[in-house]
């Protein structure tokens, strides 16, 4: 069964400097990997997603994330983080199951501070 | 603003009862889906129909039942009310329904059972 570890519960950075939120998948076949964000009581918001081509995919919000295919990640960062950006952030993975069903991780709570 | 449409945003009902759900998709696409999120479980995928027919089933309960209508709008229906279905649902849309296209969440329905 496919899967996503999101290892880090919390992550906290100053605005200004860079973030990195961990993700690591586990899936066979091809991964298709998702980045979306929670912010308080309202639906998740799609950033960004992985299918094929470069490793390093652009989303919104100036976010960005690298596939790493040896060390089986897909970390999302963000070169200058904002007070803004303090949210849940969820990876997910295609499931290979049929249809389009994702598989999310546990979510990582973003606290950017001034 | 993701285009999909829930409703309603909040509902306290009692054990036992039935609620029924509500979502409109984006203009345009085919396929919905239902997830549910809670504390203990995180973000659990429950169906997903495209243009009418079940595509893919996840571990949703035999006291809920979904459809998705000629017009595209689904109802995800809840029975036999447990104070464990107390849960944030969302519903989510994708033009098609295969594996890699993106999903665009609503902002969810807050059901709590009392």
């Amino acid at each position: 069964a496919q899967s996503v570890a999101q290892p880090e519960d919390q992550v906290n950075v100053a605005e200004g400097n860079p973030l990195t939120v961990k993700c690591t998948y586990s899936v066979s076949g091809n991964p298709y990997l998702f980045w979306y964000v929670q912010y308080p009581n309202r639906g998740l918001q799609f950033l960004l997603k992985y299918i094929t081509g470069d490793n390093l995919v652009k989303g919104s919000y100036g976010f960005e994330a690298e596939f790493n295919k040896s060390q089986t990640s897909f970390h999302l960062k963000k070169p200058s983080a904002l007070v803004s950006d303090s949210a849940l952030y969820f990876c997910a993975v295609r499931d290979t199951g049929g249809g389009n069903k994702l598989t999310f991780g546990t979510g990582t709570q973003l606290k950017v501070e001034l | 603003d993701s285009g999909v449409t829930q409703t309603p945003k909040h509902l306290i009902t009692a054990t036992g009862q039935r609620v029924t759900l509500r979502c409109s998709p984006r203009s345009g696409d085919l396929s919905v889906y239902w997830y549910q999120q809670s504390l203990d479980q995180g973000l659990q995928f429950l169906i997903q129909y495209y243009n009418g027919e079940e595509r893919a089933k996840g571990n949703i309960l035999e006291r809920f039942s979904a459809q998705q209508f000629p017009d595209l709008h689904s109802e995800l229906n809840l029975s036999s009310l447990e104070l464990g279905d107390s849960a944030l649902y969302f519903c989510a849309s994708s033009v098609g329904g295969q594996a890699g296209n993106t999903i665009y969440f609503g902002e969810g329905s807050w059901l709590t059972v009392v």
